[in-house]
């Protein structure tokens, strides 16, 4: 069975562009989590999405966004970028929905913030 | 405020010994906790999920406990190995079917031949 992919693997942007990060979960699961991961603060939960909803956020500012289409496949926006976006973004999937499920991670997708 | 904790210090063992790496949280009533493992450059991996209402969970030469009483869970790694050597997070789940799970900072684990 095929692992959590996310492309791309690596991303160079300027402040002030967009960018949009997609995510293929595990064949039959229907959650998709997105973190982001940085040394500063660690790995830090973005948000959730099951059946194409969106169940959880976390304390990230309106810029950062994400939709889940219905073959489960996810993507994540941010626009205007700063360089404090600068990091490691990784998303998780489950089978069903719930954060106690064993997350599996893709190998995340590093951006970087010029 | 909710803190987890986890010891920011690398720790170094010997290969053959006991690895014991700490997770202290505060103002948080989990219902689960997780360990994960992350080698550099690749995303976490599940290790193991013990809840609230066991005290103690084993996978192979892995241990964990679960103390709500003390707010700590220990995560033992015996007979370690170099292949061992990466760091481990600890993740907590709120009460709630739509709580969030929260990861520690990670402690780095360096297992010396």
């Amino acid at each position: 069975k095929a692992g959590v992919t996310q492309t791309p693997r690596y991303l160079i942007k300027t402040r002030g562009q967009q960018v949009t990060l997609s995510c293929s979960p595990i064949s039959g699961h229907r959650s998709v989590s997105w973190y982001q991961q940085t040394p500063g603060q660690g790995l830090q939960f973005l948000f959730e999405y099951f059946s194409e909803t969106q169940r959880n956020k976390g304390n990230f500012p309106g810029r950062f966004s994400g939709r889940q289409f219905s073959n489960s496949r996810s993507e994540m926006n941010v626009s205007t970028l700063e360089l404090g976006d600068s990091a490691l973004y990784l998303c998780a999937s489950t089978l069903t929905a719930g954060a106690y499920n064993e997350q599996f991670f893709g190998p995340g997708t590093r951006l970087t913030v010029l | 405020s909710q803190k987890i904790e986890q010891n920011s210090e690398a720790l170094n063992i010997q290969e053959g010994k006991t690895a014991t790496l700490t997770c202290n949280y505060t103002n948080y009533s989990p219902a689960y906790l997780q360990w994960y493992r992350q080698d550099p450059g690749r995303g976490p991996v599940f290790l193991l999920l013990i809840r609230e209402n066991e005290k103690e969970k084993r996978k192979e030469r892995l241990k964990v406990t679960f103390d709500t009483t003390l707010k700590q869970s220990l995560f033992h790694i015996t007979a370690s190995q170099p292949a061992d050597s990466a760091t481990y997070l600890c993740a907590l789940f709120g009460s709630g079917n739509t709580g969030k799970l929260i990861f520690g900072q990670g402690t780095t684990l360096q297992v010396k031949p």
